[in-house]
């Protein structure tokens, strides 16, 4: 079974502070996103990563940076954390496109993470 | 312009009743895909199924089905036979090519409650 973990459930921290949310995966998958959940606006991509190294911007991502050092991780940074950053947010990973499957994302659990 | 439109914000069905949530989707790219998620109240994010945009058949998975209507840019979940544990949001997305990537994009959500 594809496992995604993500290094928190829920995490409050103070405005101004540098966050960071970790998100593991274990099936040795290309391509990795980070997405932020709010009610009523559904699930919007922050950036995502196609390979070690590598991002790409998503629809949000102002505010936000990320980091892929190896393949396995990737890692969402919030420079200087504000309270309109507080959001559930969730890590998918997946396949490369031309692979069996590739459609498919797994999920992580999420991190609900409050700044006060 | 919103990607992708889901109009029902709540929807209420009979336990033993069919149900259909409505999606509709805008794009240029002539190779995309569609696809559902289930997130129950646990938060996890659930793969229902997939449709490509050149496949001919509706997509059909056990007691969920796909009603793709490309001229229409409709794609329409039917979940047959409802039962409690169907109760969650449920999520329409597309992907679509992006550069050398695929790129997907969430609806709104329709929570969708199933009555005993």
């Amino acid at each position: 079974d594809v496992k995604v973990t993500q290094s928190s459930r829920y995490l409050v921290k103070r405005t101004g502070e540098k966050v960071f949310l970790e998100c593991v995966q274990d099936m040795d998958h290309e391509n990795m996103f980070w997405y932020r959940q709010d009610p009523g606006l559904g699930l919007r991509l922050i950036y995502f990563s196609y390979d070690v190294k590598m991002k790409e911007k998503g629809d949000i991502p102002e505010g936000y940076s990320v980091s892929r050092e190896k393949k396995e991780r990737f890692s969402l940074i919030l420079e200087s954390a504000s309270t309109n950053q507080t959001s559930m947010y969730l890590c998918a990973s997946s396949l490369p496109i031309g692979q069996p499957s590739s459609y498919e994302q797994y999920f992580g659990p999420g991190t609900r993470l409050t700044v006060t | 312009a919103q990607k992708i439109t889901q109009t029902q914000p709540g929807m209420f069905v009979q336990e033993k009743e069919a149900v259909t949530l409505d999606c509709t989707y805008d794009t240029s790219d002539p190779s995309y895909g569609l696809f559902w998620y289930k997130q129950p109240s646990s938060g996890e994010m659930i793969f229902l199924i997939y449709q490509g945009s050149y496949d001919q058949q509706n997509a059909t998975e056990g007691r969920y089905s796909l009603n793709f209507q490309k001229a229409r840019k409709s794609a329409n979940l039917v979940i047959s036979a409802s039962q409690l544990g169907d109760s969650a949001m449920y999520f329409c997305a597309m992907r679509e090519r992006s550069g050398g990537s695929y790129i997907p994009t969430f609806g709104r959500g329709t929570s969708l409650i199933v009555h005993p």
